[in-house]
């Protein structure tokens, strides 16, 4: 299957900075881009859907504000978690798709750690 | 809404024993069914799916038949072996890939 990167695979902050989370297809160009969000022993829950050079649709209970997602080419996508909280500590997930009913590959994570 | 519900781990067994990870769902509509499966320090990966009732996924030994009158979608492997230890979650879409809603995950142990 298709390659999905993530960078970093672990973050630590202290509270109040934002944190950059990069979500890379590698060898293929992803039309449709996801994020995720793990707690331990918990389902992934969809937090956001993006599009190439639209604005990400984001589920029900997502603040977009404060997380902001990019999706400016067809191969990068990037989750910002603004103004982070310990609540935000979690395991961040994505995923890409070529669009339509193409399956999605997943990246393999980022663990992020707030302070 | 849509939900999925599959049996907690860690499930531990011994190389060559049979595996069986339950995993219900609610849905409207007629959903597709997947099993994903994540290797430790990896993504997740598409291990089999079904699209209609009493389709049968299968891949790498493991199967999952799609019962829509039990509304389950169990995982079933004949003799595991060590390097199936891993992850598995269960999932559904009601939209070809988009929205995919996840179970929780069920650790398994394949010990020698």
């Amino acid at each position: 299957g298709a390659v999905v990167s993530q960078h970093p695979s672990w973050v630590i902050c202290k509270s109040g900075t934002s944190v950059k989370i990069e979500c890379r297809s590698l060898d293929f160009q992803a039309t449709t881009m996801f994020w995720y969000r793990q707690f331990p022993k918990q389902s992934l829950m969809l937090m956001a859907t993006s599009n190439e050079g639209s604005k990400a649709t984001y589920e029900q209970g997502v603040e977009k504000d404060k997380f902001l997602i990019n999706h400016a080419s067809l191969t990068l996508s990037t989750l910002t978690v603004t103004s982070a909280h310990p609540e935000d500590s979690s395991f961040y997930i994505c995923s890409a798709s070529a669009g339509g009913f193409n399956e999605q590959f997943f990246g393999p994570g980022t663990r992020l750690t707030v302070l | 809404g849509n939900s999925v519900t599959q049996m907690e781990g860690p499930v531990t067994l011994s190389e060559e024993a049979f595996l069986t990870i339950n995993c219900t769902y609610t849905a409207t509509g007629y959903p597709s069914l997947f099993w994903y499966v994540q290797y430790p320090g990896e993504g997740l990966q598409l291990l089999l799916k079904a699209t209609k009732a009493d389709d049968k996924g299968s891949n790498k030994g493991f199967e999952a038949t799609y019962r829509k009158e039990t509304t389950s979608f169990h995982l079933e492997k004949g003799s595991v072996q060590v390097s199936d230890s891993a992850v598995y979650f269960c999932a559904l879409s009601s939209g070809g890939y988009q929205k995919v809603t996840f179970g929780t995950g069920t650790k398994l142990q394949v010990i020698p």
